[in-house]
């Protein structure tokens, strides 16, 4: 069965500018989440979508947003791109809200100059 | 609002010793995990504890949950240099719908 795939794996952009990352979930898993890990705050919870339904968000700007297509495929987006916004973006799938585990994916290296 | 706490945050262990890590966590939580993440990596989960007393081990790790004392432990026994990773516990709130995760805990196992 494969994991939780994530593109791209790396990318470079400049401060203004914006991005999508992409996360495809494990067949048959419903919801996707988000998160963010930089080496200063460590991983933060950015957001989860159910359905194509956002269930949840974090502590994050409008700046950082997303979506979930019906075939559970979610993205997410950064506008106006700063600095801080340089980390490690993580997306997790499970089958549903309720059951137990989150699936990790390999993450989308973004380093904004 | 849940917050985790992690300590030590790093540790360097000697081969064949034992190790414990342990996990704070402030409210009540659904669920407490335990993932592990080489470096570059992205994160593999190790265990789920789901209830008071829970006590879940899987080769040299074991993780067990005290939700009286909102605390979590990752015991290593006899530490082996492929141990060597970030581990990190994150509880889960189910009315949130999500993990709060700890700080992490870097092991690095010497000879």
């Amino acid at each position: 069965k494969a994991g939780v795939t994530q593109t791209p794996r790396y990318l470079i952009k400049t401060r203004g500018q914006q991005v999508t990352l992409s996360c495809s979930p494990i067949s048959g898993h419903r919801s996707v989440s988000w998160y963010q890990q930089t080496p200063g705050q460590g991983l933060q919870f950015l957001f989860e979508y159910f359905s194509e339904t956002q269930r949840n968000k974090g502590n994050f700007p409008g700046r950082f947003s997303g979506r979930q297509f019906s075939n559970s495929r979610s993205e997410m987006n950064v506008s106006t791109l700063e600095l801080g916004d340089s980390a490690l973006y993580l997306c997790a799938s499970r089958r549903d809200p309720n059951t137990d585990t989150q699936y990790f994916g390999p993450g989308t290296r973004l380093t904004v100059l | 609002e849940l917050k985790v706490e992690q300590n030590p945050l790093f540790l360097s262990m000697q081969e064949g010793k034992n190790y414990t890590i342990y996990c704070n966590y402030s409210t009540t939580s659904d669920r407490l995990y335990w993932y592990r993440q080489d470096p570059g990596k992205s994160l593999e989960s190790l265990f789920v504890l789901l209830s008071n007393g829970a006590v879940k081990q899987e080769g040299r790790l074991m993780a067990s949950l005290d939700t009286k004392a909102r605390l979590s432990t990752l015991h290593i026994t006899a530490a082996v240099h492929d141990l060597s990773a970030t581990y990190f516990c994150a509880a889960y709130t189910g009315t949130a719908s999500k993990l709060t995760f700890g700080t992490g805990t870097r092991l690095q196992v010497t000879l």
